[in-house]
């Protein structure tokens, strides 16, 4: 099945950095979602995007859903030790009734 | 709470074995979902199920069974046809956009397997 290009793959920030990540497909989606995973544990969802252009925040988190449908960013801003993991995007599309997923960015801060 | 619950969060398997993993919701979707996740690698689809008693094949279905006989409950076979069955398996749940609902994706804590 077709996998979303998420970059980067990896990121080593400094704890109070900003970090960016984005999600990019050739098809385009009615739906881009984020999430968060922690090793050992399933992913929580972290923010929900329905519409070309919506731009929602959660905390110092903050996601764009594309207004070409075909990508989508998310924001972490002055990060902390706690949002070490690995950040993944998810997209549904407009045929068929499946999410495809990114490979995921692993994050680590150093405090 | 309202959620996702798999069992067991560990299990071992034996060589020639079949094993299976519990998946139960109450967030009353109607689609369900099995993936299967290798260390550093994306979610891969194994089954799913949009409705009782219907399932499909995702992109890595052999060597797999499952069974959709209520709503909430979607448990997930390993056969001893599964040649590397090692993997980190995850449950998710979701509502379906034909309903007019938004489509988001749920997940389970996940299920660790191993093959001893």
């Amino acid at each position: 099945g077709q996998q979303l290009n998420q970059s980067p793959q990896s990121m080593f920030i400094q704890e109070g950095e900003d970090v960016s990540m984005n999600c990019t497909s050739s098809s385009i989606f009615n739906t881009w979602l984020w999430y968060k995973q922690d090793p050992g544990e399933g992913p929580v969802l972290l923010i929900a995007l329905y519409k070309a252009g919506e731009l929602t925040s959660n905390g110092r988190l903050t996601a764009q859903f594309g207004i070409t449908r075909k990508d989508s960013f998310l924001n972490i801003s002055a990060s902390i030790p706690s949002d070490v993991g690995i950040y993944f995007c998810a997209g549904y599309g407009p045929t068929g009734n499946q999410f495809y997923f990114g490979t995921g960015t692993s994050l680590t801060v150093i405090p | 709470d309202g959620g996702i619950t798999q069992s067991p969060k560990y299990l071992f398997r034996k060589e020639g074995q079949n094993v299976t993993l519990s998946c139960e919701q109450n967030l009353n979707h109607d689609a369900m979902y099995w993936y299967r996740q290798d260390p550093g690698q994306g979610l891969r689809l194994i089954y799913y199920s949009q409705i009782v008693n219907d399932f499909q094949k995702g992109d890595i279905a052999e060597g797999y069974s499952v069974s959709r006989e209520k709503k909430e409950s979607f448990p997930l076979t390993v056969t001893s046809a599964q040649k590397n069955p090692t993997a980190f398996y995850l449950c998710a749940s979701s509502t379906l956009e034909h309903r007019g609902d938004r489509n988001t994706i749920y997940f389970g804590e996940g299920s660790w397997l191993t093959v001893v």
